[in-house]
């Protein structure tokens, strides 16, 4: 299958400061990428919809301003928490498709810790 | 509100059995229908999906049905294996609009010996 690769895995920091995570699709130009966020046994939660060259459409309830996403190409995605605080401690996860009528293609994910 | 629903959090099932995984949504837009395992801290992988003009659609041994009318969909694995124990995901989208998917809060399988 299509391989979407996520960079960091890990990533502690501290509060305060900001971290960006990059998502990348290998083998495939991704018309469209979606990052979730899964807190401890729960659901994957749609944080955002991002089209290559457009601004993201977020979920209600997630903060733009802190969640900032750059879809700068057809193949790479970033996810950028600014002034990130103990409660953003989670997993983030990314995704992308490279038609409207496929399945989504997973990275393997960010465990993201503020300390 | 929960568009797509996974009751059980957990089933146990015995090596070689089947194991059926059920999901609900409420979402009468959805016509397109995933389902994704995942392992602890990675990310999830695809395994087999359907469309809402399909009722049934098999690949190896997964299963998914469809039934639209009672919103329902469900996975089959027959038979069940040790690796097949992990995190199973429901998923949802509609075709149409941005295709975003909606997960399901999942359910643990665990194939027991």
């Amino acid at each position: 299958g299509a391989v979407v690769s996520q960079h960091p895995s890990r990533v502690i920091c501290k509060s305060g400061t900001s971290v960006k995570i990059e998502c990348r699709s290998l083998d495939f130009q991704a018309t469209t990428m979606f990052w979730y966020r899964q807190f401890p046994k729960q659901s994957l939660m749609l944080m955002a919809t991002s089209n290559e060259g457009s601004k993201a459409t977020y979920e209600q309830g997630v903060e733009k301003d802190k969640f900032l996403i750059n879809h700068a190409s057809l193949t790479l995605s970033t996810l950028t928490v600014t002034s990130a605080h103990p409660e953003d401690s989670s997993f983030y996860i990314c995704s992308a498709k490279f038609t409207r009528n496929t399945e989504a293609f997973f990275g393997q994910g960010t465990r993201l810790t503020v300390v | 509100d929960q568009q797509v629903k996974q009751n059980s959090p957990s089933l146990s099932v015995q090596e070689g059995r089947i194991s059926i995984l059920n999901c609900d949504y409420t979402n009468s837009m959805f016509d397109y229908f995933l389902w994704y395992k995942k392992y602890p801290a990675e990310g999830p992988t695809f395994l087999i999906s359907i469309s809402s003009i399909k009722d049934k659609n098999e690949d190896g041994r997964f299963t998914v049905f469809l039934n639209k009318s009672a919103k329902h969909l469900s996975l089959h694995i027959v038979p069940s294996q040790p690796g097949d124990s992990a995190v199973y995901f429901c998923a949802a989208s509609e075709r149409s609009s941005a295709s975003k998917i909606i997960f399901g809060s999942g359910t643990r399988l665990s194939i027991r010996p």
